[in-house]
């Protein structure tokens, strides 16, 4: 079955620190991936995804086929950082349904 | 902007109560779904639909209907609701190929008492 894994609930820096977000999946064909981010009391949106390769807010990601993973990375955090991020895996067989990990609150602090 | 709105914003009701949460878009797409959101469980898919004729069931639909009224309209209801379903529920949409990302709408936050 395919599956999202962000194993960490909670993950707490000081503003300027480097920032990794885990994403693992299970899956054995070739999976489309997004993070996706919530700020407080705001709705999800669309953060990055990985077929565009691009940096957002600073943030990246690189699908790794071989671990299955999916990391979020930042170089520097920034207080506006803090927020719920989710990973979330979609492939042509499930038809456009998103399946997601089970998210990871960021707090970025000063 | 187009876009997608849920209403209400927040509810509280009672055990036993039927009730509907809407949902509206105007981004033209034929695709949308109802998750629910839980602390540490992240997002699950309770229903969606395709096109007006279209619907499915998710991975939690128990305890839930939806109605597809038109390509814009997506609600979804509660026959008889427990506690166990309070909880924050957003409405998605996205485009034809479903390969995109999805659209969420602000969600509904739910209080069973």
């Amino acid at each position: 079955a395919q599956r999202v894994t962000q194993p960490e609930k909670l993950l707490s820096v000081f503003k300027g620190a480097p920032v990794e977000l885990k994403c693992n999946y299970s899956y054995s064909g070739s999976p489309e991936l997004f993070w996706y981010v919530q700020y407080s009391r705001q709705r999800l949106q669309l953060l990055l995804r990985h077929i565009s390769r691009e940096s957002i807010k600073g943030f990246t990601a690189d699908l790794n086929k071989g671990e299955t993973s999916f990391h979020l990375k930042k170089p520097f955090a920034q207080e506006e950082d803090s927020a719920m991020y989710y990973c979330a895996l979609t492939t042509v067989s499930n038809t456009g349904k998103l399946i997601f990990g089970q998210g990871t609150t960021l707090q970025v602090k000063p | 902007d187009a876009d997608v709105t849920q209403t209400p914003r927040n509810r509280i009701t009672k055990t036993g109560k039927r009730i509907m949460l809407e949902c509206s878009q105007t981004k033209g797409h034929d695709r949308m779904y109802w998750y629910r959101q839980d602390p540490g469980l992240g997002l699950r898919l309770i229903y969606y639909s395709f096109d007006v004729k279209d619907i499915n069931k998710g991975e939690i639909s128990d305890g839930y209907s939806v109605s597809r009224q038109a390509q814009a309209k997506f609600s979804l209801s509660l026959e008889s609701a427990i506690p166990n379903q309070t909880a924050l529920y957003f409405c998605a949409t996205s485009d034809k190929d479903g390969i995109g990302p999805q659209h969420f709408g602000d969600g509904t936050r739910l209080s069973i008492l």
